[in-house]
């Protein structure tokens, strides 16, 4: 069974705190992804990694960067947490072309709060 | 980029047919899917067709791609309340990327 965690599942911080946002996925998974998920808009991606160190912009990365050290690990980084950034953030993860159709695999998705 | 489309709310009573529609722009889209989202959690697939396909069928679901309009449709059979949820229509066309739609958040009454 595929497995992609996120560390938290409620978060709240304050404006202008650095904020962390943990992604672990347990299928060797090459590709991982970042969207936001806000009502009336569905999902946004912020950033995606096709491979270790390497990381793409997505159609929403203002505000964000993301650190991809381990192939098992993707993180999500505020460097400046604003109220705007309140939103549920959802990871996800997939095989790499060639093994399949290419589906992605979701976390639960952490509930940040920015106040 | 690529625009996927559908409408965001559907009601339904329970026993009937419920039917989401989504409509994408890029003719390239490969494979097309269909994704469930329960309350306080993750997408979770419920299926997927790739494009030389018309129809795809899985127990309740059915899955209706008309490439010529750019139009899919998920068909779920004798609604249940467990079938309250939000679903969202996805294309992957390169990139290793998905376009989601905005969601369509069904619900089922009694």
């Amino acid at each position: 069974d595929v497995k992609v965690t996120q560390s938290s599942r409620y978060l709240v911080k304050r404006t202008g705190e650095k904020v962390f946002l943990e992604c672990v996925q347990d299928m060797d998974h090459e590709n991982m992804f970042w969207y936001r998920q806000d009502p009336g808009l569905g999902l946004r991606l912020i950033y995606f990694s096709y491979d270790v160190k390497m990381k793409e912009k997505g159609d929403i990365p203002e505000g964000y960067s993301v650190s991809r050290e381990k192939k098992e690990r993707f993180s999500l980084i505020l460097e400046s947490a604003s109220t705007n950034q309140t939103s549920m953030y959802l990871c996800a993860s997939s095989a790499s072309r060639g093994q399949g159709n290419w589906e992605q695999f979701f976390g639960p998705g952490t509930r940040l709060t920015v106040l | 980029g690529e625009d996927v489309e559908q409408s965001l709310f559907l009601s339904v009573r329970e026993g009937d047919s419920s039917v989401i529609n989504c409509t994408y722009t890029d003719s390239s889209s490969t494979y097309l899917y269909w994704y469930k989202q329960e309350p306080g959690a993750g997408l979770q697939l419920l299926t997927y067709i790739f494009s030389n396909m018309d129809m795809k069928q899985d127990q309740r679901l059915t899955v209706l791609l008309n490439k010529k309009d750019k139009h899919l449709s998920l068909r779920i059979a004798d609604t249940q309340t467990g079938d309250s949820a939000i679903y969202f229509c996805a294309a992957f066309s390169n990139d290793y990327k998905l376009s989601f739609g905005a969601g369509t958040t069904v619900t089922v009454r009694a």
